[in-house]
């Protein structure tokens, strides 16, 4: 079975551009959820989305959003870049409303601003 | 708060030596814990969980164990071998039910052959 793909796998941007990255959950896997992991740390909660909803929203601006298609899929777009943005963009996967408990990752995004 | 610390950032281990990766966290509501590995270019990988009801949870080659009158667990790598070199983070629930993970910065291990 496929597990979590994410697309693209590299991205270089400006500051000031618009940026969307894109996840296919597993299979049967109802709820997305999106990280941001910058060098050297961990990841860090953005969203997650249930069944089309938005379910819990990290401490990220505005320029930050996301959603979920009906097949599950989901979009993370950040808006205004800022050289700070640059980070390595992870999605997970779980079948559950309570995602954190059974959370699978996919490879994730790499941006760069420069 | 929800704040989860590793005390070492790099933990360099001769293969065949057991490996302890500790991590501290502060939120005594925390309810679950789970290590994750990280090899480069992927995304992180369950290795083990544990429950705040538990001390102790071993798997293959893995023991987590968790004191919560510290606020302390760890990952006890058995027989450490060329692939276990990777960035380990520990990740906490903060609450039952929590739609998050909250993630520690990562301790990076090291393999010497």
């Amino acid at each position: 079975d496929a597990g979590v793909t994410q697309s693209p796998t590299h991205l270089i941007k400006t500051r000031g551009q618009h940026v969307t990255l894109r996840c296919s959950p597993i299979s049967g896997h109802k709820s997305v959820s999106w990280y941001q992991q910058v060098l050297g740390q961990g990841p860090q909660f953005i969203f997650q989305y249930y069944e089309k909803e938005e379910r819990g929203r990290g401490n990220f601006p505005d320029r930050f959003s996301a959603r979920q298609f009906p097949n599950y899929s989901s979009e993370l777009n950040v808006n205004a870049l800022l050289l700070g943005d640059s980070a390595l963009y992870l999605c997970a996967s779980s079948l559950t409303a309570s995602p954190a408990y059974e959370q699978y990752f996919g490879p994730g995004t790499r941006l760069t601003v420069t | 708060g929800e704040s989860v610390g590793l005390h070492l950032p790099t933990l360099s281990v001769q293969e065949g030596d057991n490996s302890i990766i500790n991590c501290a966290y502060s939120n005594s509501a925390s309810d679950y814990f789970i290590w994750y590995k990280q090899e480069s270019g992927k995304g992180p990988q369950f290795i083990i969980d544990i429950r705040s009801n538990m001390d102790k949870r071993q798997g293959q080659r893995v023991t987590v164990l968790l004191n919560k009158t510290v606020k302390h667990l760890s990952l006890q790598i058995a027989a450490t071998q060329p692939g276990d070199s990777a960035v380990y983070f520990c990740a906490e629930i903060p609450f039952q039910g929590a739609q998050k993970l909250v993630f520690g910065q990562g301790t990076r291990l090291t393999i010497n052959p």
